[in-house]
């Protein structure tokens, strides 16, 4: 069974410092990782994915085998990143597991 | 290219009556995914249809039904509805192979069951 856990429902940060959303998932095969990111009023959309290893608005994540954990960071928060933040792994179907979810605000 | 559609985007229905939802791919995607969406239970998987064939299903009773037409629009049926179908329910179209697998989400249709 595959498993993906946000433990953070909630996370405020101020304008300018570092963020961390963490994700931890379980699967006993080689998963892929995601995260979807919601922003107001709009649809669900493709943050980043693992295989790309590329930052997207400033956002990284690495995938921790060790640890199973896929942490989503960015080094200065910005207002405009408030959003759901949703973890999701795909394993050898295409269907997503996706976790609770964390609303993260940014203070100005 | 237009974004993924889904049709309507709200509804209102009452405990045993069923319902269809509608959702029109991205052009060229041939794969289609359901997702039901509430404040309990978060984003859960319903099923993927690919070139109008089932292909996975989610752990969902078989009052939740779908197809998917040879032009790859899908539609969902529930049927003899409860009150804890009230949902978002949440269409995905799909491109890609493997690790390249991405999927984009359309609006969603919001059901409410009375």
């Amino acid at each position: 069974a595959q498993r993906v856990t946000q433990p953070e429902k909630l996370l405020s940060v101020f304008k300018g410092a570092p963020v961390e959303l963490k994700c931890n998932y379980s699967y006993s095969g080689s998963p892929e990782l995601f995260w979807y990111v919601q922003y107001s009023r709009q649809r669900l959309q493709l943050l980043l994915r693992h295989i790309s290893r590329e930052s997207i608005k400033g956002f990284t994540a690495d995938l921790n085998k060790g640890e199973t954990s896929f942490h989503l960071k960015k080094p200065f928060a910005q207002e405009e990143d408030s959003a759901m933040y949703y973890c999701a792994l795909s394993g050898s179907a295409r269907q997503l597991t996706f976790g609770s979810g964390t609303q993260l605000t940014v203070l100005p | 290219k237009a974004g993924v559609t889904q049709t309507p985007r709200y509804l209102i229905k009452t405990r045993g009556q069923q319902v269809t939802l509608s959702c029109s791919p991205i052009s060229g995607h041939r794969s289609v995914s359901w997702y039901q969406q509430t404040p309990g239970q978060g984003l859960q998987f319903l099923f993927e249809y690919f070139s109008e064939t089932q292909r996975n299903k989610g752990n969902f009773p078989g009052r939740f039904s779908g197809r998917q037409f040879s032009n790859s629009r899908s539609e969902m049926n529930v049927s003899t509805l409860e009150l804890g179908d009230s949902a978002l329910y949440l269409c995905a179209s799909g491109e890609g192979q493997g690790a390249t697998y991405e999927q984009y989400f359309g609006p969603g249709t919001r059901l409410t069951v009375t």
